[in-house]
């Protein structure tokens, strides 16, 4: 069975500061990797995804991420951050080649950027 | 291109009831995944639509149950609700592989009493 820990819940920082958001998975099949973001009272956005090729991989809004195979990791980066990056970040897995549905998503992680 | 619209986005329930939500998907996408997030439990996968079949299912009880209709448009029941039904209901359209970016819906915000 897969599954996916984002190893911080809350992770508070200062505007202009770098964050780095943790996620590990666990899975006996080859995955594809995604980050997704979630502003209050909104559903979620694909913020990026890893299918194959470079381990690292470049989305929307500044944010990065690194696959990890040997580590099993896909940690979420940004250089510095916004006010507006205030909100909940989702790391999700899916089987590689499978059928659409059935992402795995972790417990999340909550960014609070203070000015 | 119109994104996934989900009605309604609130709702009021009690004990007992049945409820019926809907997601209308992005045109021209084929597969619609229902999720149900909560505080505790997070995200969790409730079934996928593809085609108007089923071809994926969680681990819900039989209480939770979907369709598709031709147009690709789902709709999610949930019948004899329970005070842990109420969650935040999500659903989201791709094109149906699972390298595909599923976009999501804003939700429908069921409360049960």
């Amino acid at each position: 069975a897969q599954s996916v820990t984002q190893l911080d819940s809350q992770v508070p920082v200062f505007e202009e500061a770098p964050v780095e958001l943790r996620c590990n998975y666990s899975s006996s099949v080859s995955v594809y990797l995604f980050w997704y973001v979630q502003y209050p009272n909104q559903g979620l956005q694909l913020l990026l995804k890893y299918l194959s090729g470079s381990t690292l991989v470049k989305g929307i809004n500044g944010f990065e991420a690194e696959f990890n195979k040997s580590q099993t990791s896909f940690h979420l980066r940004k250089p510095s951050v916004h006010i507006s990056d205030t909100a909940e970040y989702f790391c999700a897995v899916a089987n590689y080649g499978g059928s659409q549905g059935n992402l795995i998503f972790g417990k999340g992680t909550k960014l609070s950027v203070k000015p | 291109k119109a994104g996934v619209t989900q009605t309604p986005r609130y709702l009021i329930k009690t004990r007992g009831q049945q409820v019926t939500l809907s997601c209308s998907p992005i045109s021209g996408h084929r597969s619609v995944s229902w999720y149900q997030q909560t505080p505790g439990q997070g995200l969790q996968f409730l079934f996928e639509y593809f085609s108007e079949t089923q071809r994926n299912k969680g681990n819900f009880p039989g209480r939770f149950s979907g369709r598709q209709f031709s147009n690709s448009r789902s709709e999610m029941n949930v019948s004899t609700l329970e005070l842990g039904d109420s969650a935040l209901y999500l659903c989201a359209s791709s094109i149906g592989t699972a390298a595909e970016t599923q976009y999501f819906g804003p939700g429908t915000r069921l409360l049960v009493l």
